[in-house]
Parts: C-alpha cells; structure tokens; sequence
C-alpha cells in the first residue's frame, strides 16, 4: 500500500509568486492534515479536511494560503503571492477516521527568496 | 490549550549508550502523547503512542515511554542507541476522544556517535 506522497519535494520561488503544494493521501483515508515547519521551530497544524469539507482551518496563517480538497481524494495548498516567512517545510497527514493514527508525507521543502 | 516542550534541541550520545529525550506538556483536558521521528529526507515516523492504560509504552526500535501525569512528562527513553537512530525526534499531543489534531514540541535532535 502507497503511503502519503507529496509534490514536488523542493520548490524555489522568488518572493511575489504563486507555488502549489500537492499532497495524496493513502487511498480511502478521509481526513488529510497540512502541517508547516518554519525555520526549525515547532510543526505548525495548518488545517484538517474530512473529504472535501474543511473541518478546522483555525491554523492557516493568513488569506494567501488556499488549501482545496476536490472529490475528497488529493489537496493542493496554494501559496500567492508567496512571502519570505513562507519558507519552511509543508507536511501532509492522512487517517482514516478522525482518532485513528495520523500517517505523514516526506515533505515539501519550500524556499522563497 | 495544548502546548509541548522539548527540553532539549540537541543531544549527543555515543553508541551504545542510553538516551532520554525529555517532554513536558501543558494541557486542561486529557490528552493522547506521541513521539514521532524523522530520518534524513523522509516523512515523520510514528515511534509509539500513549492512550491510555499502562504509563510505560513500548515502541518500535527498542523505544518506550513513560507518561507521567503528575509532572505531565512523556520522556522517551532507549537503552542502548545505535548510529541509526540519529534523526530528529519530535514530541506531541493532541485532545483525547474523536479529534486528532496534533501540537508539536521543537524536536530534539538525535546525534549518535561511534
């Protein structure tokens, strides 16, 4: 069975433009997470999708950040215009039900100079 | 409110020699613990678990834990560390009961030296 893959997993961006994060979780798990690492600091929840339903989006740090969940499959988080404070590494999560375990992608590393 | 410290950013061991890696948490209501590790260039990786029951929890890799409500620590501990547990360790907790999202401490990284 394929575990959360994410992509890309590098993306250089200049300050100003727009980057698109993917994430596909583990087939048939419903709830899909989006964390944030910022410079070494802590792992930041982002926000909590239940198929294509936002759940909770209490973490998402401001309205240049969109995360969409079309047909409850895979999530984009898109970025525009991206920020220097942006830079950092993007995790997506999957379970299956909501107390069940979280699984993690690899991460997408994002760097906007 | 959840909130979790790692008391420590960095930890240098010599092979061979136990480890603890400390947490502390601060929460109103009851709570589910965590220890997740992330190797180079890979996704975090779920250590083991605290739910409820028996205070010492076992995980994979020769890892446990012991929660321990009064001083609401979750230290993880290994008794013998190899080179291949070099990583980032990252404590977390989220609320008991349905909802899943989870808090994470600062991580603690792992330096196992021959």
């Amino acid at each position: 069975e394929a575990g959360v893959t994410q992509f890309p997993s590098h993306s250089v961006i200049e300050k100003g433009q727009t980057v698109t994060l993917r994430c596909d979780p583990i087939s048939g798990h419903d709830n899909l997470y989006w964390y944030r690492r910022v410079m070494g600091k802590e792992i930041k929840f982002l926000l909590h999708f239940v198929k294509e339903s936002k759940q909770d989006e209490s973490g998402m740090p401001n309205n240049r950040f969109l995360a969409e969940r079309t047909g409850g499959t895979y999530s984009t988080l898109k970025v525009q215009p991206a920020e220097l404070e942006d830079s950092g590494v993007y995790f997506c999560a999957s379970s299956q039900d909501r107390s069940s375990q979280q699984f993690f992608g690899p991460g997408t590393r994002l760097t906007v100079l | 409110a959840q909130s979790v410290t790692q008391l420590d950013s960095q930890v240098p061991v010599f092979e061979e020699a136990p480890v603890e890696l400390r947490c502390n948490y601060s929460s109103s209501v009851s709570v589910y613990l965590f220890w997740y590790v992330q190797y180079p260039n890979q996704g975090l990786q779920l250590l083991l678990k605290y739910l409820s029951g028996s205070t010492l929890v076992k995980g994979i890799n020769g890892f446990e834990a012991e929660f321990n409500k009064s001083q609401t620590s979750f230290h993880l501990m290994k008794p013998s560390v190899h080179i291949s547990d070099t990583a980032e360790y990252f404590c977390a907790v989220s609320r008991s009961g349905g909802y899943n999202k989870l808090i994470f401490g600062a991580g603690t990284r792992l330096a196992v030296h021959p």
